[in-house]
């Protein structure tokens, strides 16, 4: 029944790392985005894919890469952990790239 | 540039009272404007939406909000808050660059109730 679902919920890991966040959507949507809340609850996208097409990177580090196997996945993977990237990582889709976003339950990344 | 503002960071109300939560945007055509809850630990629900229309917009949980163009503003009310509205509320605006859903956020509110 999970509309956006997002694993793992929780991630802990040392610095220097290369980890992934899995996302997933079951709600036959076009288009999927990547939003990162940081510690203030503030929250700014990352990236945007629209048919498996990139279509927003917001200026965010190299080390942070997108993937999208099919329209029903957008993955995240993330090279050479900085303490920095310790948020709150939002998967979202929309139907299409005008529509409403419904969001994921958000996986915490702790870097050490 | 686009930008949200939700002047309040944290407010507290008695159960049963009224609430009202302010939005105030900057955004250079007609918006789309999106109210957002977050309760502890869990995503983000969508509260309501406005896209055209009527600018008193109804949404779940007795929530609505009016757009008024005038002042800019997007204020999210409840006539009566319940001890489950507890949580934190986002104001957001899209879509922008060529009709990309990209939302901007406001920092967000932090609802308390007190029995």
């Amino acid at each position: 029944d999970t509309a956006v679902s997002q694993t793992p919920k929780y991630l802990v890991t040392q610095m220097g790392n290369d980890k992934s966040i899995k996302c997933e959507q079951n709600l036959g949507h076009d288009t999927m985005y990547w939003y990162k809340q940081d510690s203030k609850k503030f929250l700014k996208i990352m990236f945007s894919y629209n048919n498996k097409e990139l279509i927003i990177n917001e200026t965010v580090p190299n080390r942070f890469s997108p993937k999208s196997p099919d329209k029903a996945h957008l993955n995240l993977h993330i090279n050479s952990l900085e303490l920095g990237d310790s948020a709150v990582y939002f998967c979202a889709s929309s139907q299409r790239l005008d529509n409403e976003q419904f969001f994921g339950p958000g996986t915490r990344l702790t870097v050490l | 540039a686009q930008s949200v503002t939700q002047p309040d960071i944290h407010i507290t109300v008695s159960e049963g009272a009224s609430l009202e939560l302010r939005c105030n945007y900057s955004y250079g055509a007609t918006p789309y404007l999106f109210w957002y809850v977050q309760s502890p630990g869990q995503g983000l629900q969508l509260l309501l939406k406005y896209f055209s229309g009527d600018t008193l917009v109804q949404g779940i949980k007795g929530f609505e909000a009016e757009f008024k163009r005038s002042q800019s503003s997007f204020n999210l009310r409840k006539p009566s808050v319940h001890w489950s509205d507890a949580a934190e509320y986002f104001c957001a605006v899209g879509p922008f660059s060529g009709g990309y859903n990209k939302l901007i956020f406001g920092a967000g509110t932090r609802l308390a109730v007190h029995p």
